[in-house]
C-alpha cells in the first residue's frame, strides 16, 4: 500500500522569504503525485501534479514541485511566499490502479509573518 | 472548469438526529465520488467511494449503517450521517475524479458538522 510522509507539520517563513515543504512518499511503482493547498474553513484546490515526464512541475500560484525518484521525494516550493500563501498544504500519492486509492500526507501548516 | 459543490457548508444538529449533505458535481458527470472526513489537525481519511448506480464502497473501519451514501444520479451523491453523536462532528469533504488523470480530483467545498 502506498503511504506518504509530510514531516513538518508546521512551518513559518517571512512574507519574500522562500519555502520549500517537504514530502516523501512510499509506493511500488511509478507514482502519480499532487499538491493541494487547503485554506481555513474550506476544501482542497490542487496545485500541481506530477505523474510522467519532466520531473519539475509547475503549478498555479507561482509553486513547483520536483520529483526525485532515488529520493521518493516531491518536495514543494516556491521563490518568494506573499502573506495570501498561509494555509495547510496536503501532499498525496495516486496510484495507477484506480480513482480512489489516493493518499494524503498528514499536511504542513504554513504560517507567513510580515 | 469543473467544480464540484457541497451542501450545507456548516450544519449543527441535535445528537439522535439525521443529516444529510450533497455533493453536486456542476457541468460534468460523475460516476465515482468519494468521501472524506477530516479531523482537526489531521490528514483527509477516505471513507467510502460512491458509485452511481450501485451500492457503495467503504474503507475499513468505517460503519455503513451509520453514514449512508447514495448516488442517486450522474451528478449527485449524498452522505447521510445517522443518528448523528458528538464524537461525529467533523469536517467531511466530497470529491470527484476530474477523468483527465487517474488520481486527480475535484473537492467540494467541505461541510462542517457540530453535533450538540
Amino acid at each position: 500500500a502506498q503511504s506518504v510522509t509530510q514531516p513538518d507539520i508546521h512551518i513559518t517563513v517571512s512574507e519574500g522569504a522562500s519555502l520549500e515543504l517537504r514530502c516523501n512518499y512510499s509506493y511500488g511503482a511509478t507514482p502519480y503525485l499532487f499538491w493541494y493547498v487547503q485554506s481555513p474553513g474550506q476544501g482542497l484546490q490542487l496545485l500541481l501534479k506530477y505523474f510522467s515526464g519532466d520531473t519539475l512541475v509547475q503549478g498555479i500560484k507561482g509553486f513547483e514541485a520536483e520529483f526525485k525518484r532515488s529520493q521518493s521525494s516531491f518536495n514543494l516550493r516556491k521563490p518568494s511566499v506573499h502573506w495570501s500563501d498561509a494555509a495547510e498544504y496536503f501532499c498525496a500519492v495516486g496510484t495507477s490502479g484506480g480513482y480512489q486509492k489516493v493518499t494524503f500526507g498528514t499536511g504542513t501548516k504554513l504560517q507567513v509573518i510580515p | 472548469g469543473a467544480v464540484v459543490s457541497q451542501h450545507p457548508s456548516w450544519v449543527i444538529c441535535k445528537s439522535g438526529t439525521s443529516v444529510k449533505i450533497e455533493c453536486r458535481s456542476l457541468d460534468f458527470q460523475a460516476t465515482t465520488m468519494f468521501w472524506y472526513r477530516q479531523f482537526p489537525k489531521q490528514s483527509l481519511m477516505l471513507m467510502a467511494t460512491s458509485n452511481e448506480g450501485s451500492k457503495a464502497t467503504y474503507e475499513q473501519g468505517v460503519e455503513k449503517d451509520k453514514f449512508l451514501i447514495n448516488h442517486a444520479s450522474l451528478t449527485l451523491s449524498t452522505l447521510t450521517v445517522t443518528s448523528a453523536h458528538p464524537e461525529d462532528s467533523s469536517f467531511y469533504i466530497c470529491s470527484a475524479p476530474t477523468g483527465r488523470i487517474t488520481g486527480e480530483l475535484f473537492f467540494g467545498e467541505g461541510s462542517r458538522l457540530t453535533v450538540l
